[in-house]
C-alpha cells in the first residue's frame, strides 16, 4: 500500500521555471527520499531527508519537510527538458529497511 | 549507473510458466530489496535480504520467492506466472538494512506474461 501520496500527479512546465512537487505521508518516518525516474527506467536517488532536518538542498534541488504536518516538498529550480521524469517521494521507518513509494509525480518540462 | 545490475531486461513468457531473475547489488552493500512496479498498484515492495537473511517480507505472493547467495546476488523466482504479474521488477541494495540510508536501483527487468 502507498505511504506517501504525491500532489500533483502531473505537471507541466516551461523551461527555467521552478517545479514544486508535494508529498504526503501517514505514519511516522526515520526518512524521507526523493527518486527520479526516467521512461520505464531505474530510479535514481536525489535526496534524502532526515526525521529531525527541516530543509535540504542538493544543486537545483530543494527539498523540505514538515513532521506535523506529515509532508515534504520538492523544489526544482530552473527547470530543463532534461528534468522531465517522473518524481517520487519514498519514506523508511520502522525495524524495516525497505521504502514506501508514493505513486508520483510525472514532471514534463517544455523546451 | 548505480552499480547495481539486473538480467535479463526483458522476458516475455506465458501464463503457467517460471522464471528467475537475477540481480548484483553495488560492491560492498548488504542489503538487496526487490519491488514491483505496474501501472495499477505503483511501486511495491516485495522482500528484503541482508547478508543472505530474509529480513523483511511486503506484498510478495506466494507464487514468488526469493534468496541472496553468499556473493550477495540475489534471484527473484516468480512462478505460475499470471497475466498480471507483468511488471517491471526492480532490485534495489543499500549499504546495510536500515532505513536511514538510501538504496540504488538496478536498470529493472521488464516482464511480459503473455
Amino acid at each position: 500500500s502507498q505511504q506517501g501520496e504525491e500532489d500533483p500527479q502531473a505537471l507541466s512546465i516551461q523551461e527555467g521555471e521552478n517545479a514544486t512537487m508535494n508529498c504526503s505521508y501517514k505514519t511516522s518516518i526515520n526518512n524521507l527520499q526523493w527518486y527520479r525516474q526516467n521512461s520505464g527506467r531505474g530510479l535514481v536517488h536525489l535526496i534524502l531527508i532526515r526525521s529531525n532536518e527541516r530543509e535540504k538542498h542538493s544543486g537545483r534541488l530543494r527539498v523540505t519537510l514538515d513532521t506535523s504536518k506529515k509532508s515534504s516538498s520538492l523544489l526544482i529550480t530552473a527547470s530543463r527538458a532534461a528534468d522531465t521524469a517522473s518524481y517520487f517521494c519514498a519514506t523508511g521507518g520502522g525495524s524495516q529497511g525497505n521504502l514506501i513509494f508514493g505513486k508520483g509525480t510525472k514532471l514534463s518540462v517544455k523546451p | 549507473d548505480s552499480g547495481v545490475t539486473q538480467t535479463p531486461k526483458h522476458l516475455i513468457t506465458a501464463t503457467g510458466q517460471r522464471v528467475t531473475l537475477r540481480c548484483s547489488p553495488r560492491s560492498g552493500d548488504l542489503s538487496v530489496y526487490w519491488y514491483q512496479q505496474s501501472l495499477d498498484q505503483g511501486l511495491q515492495f516485495l522482500i528484503q535480504y541482508y547478508n543472505g537473511e530474509e529480513r523483511a517480507k511486503g506484498n510478495i505472493l506466494e507464487r514468488f520467492s526469493a534468496q541472496q547467495f553468499p556473493d550477495l546476488h540475489s534471484e527473484l523466482n516468480l512462478s505460475s506466472l499470471e497475466l498480471g504479474d507483468s511488471a517491471l521488477y526492480f532490485c534495489a541494495s543499500s549499504v546495510v538494512g536500515e532505513p536511514l540510508y538510501e538504496q540504488y536501483f538496478g536498470p529493472g527487468t521488464r516482464l511480459t506474461v503473455t
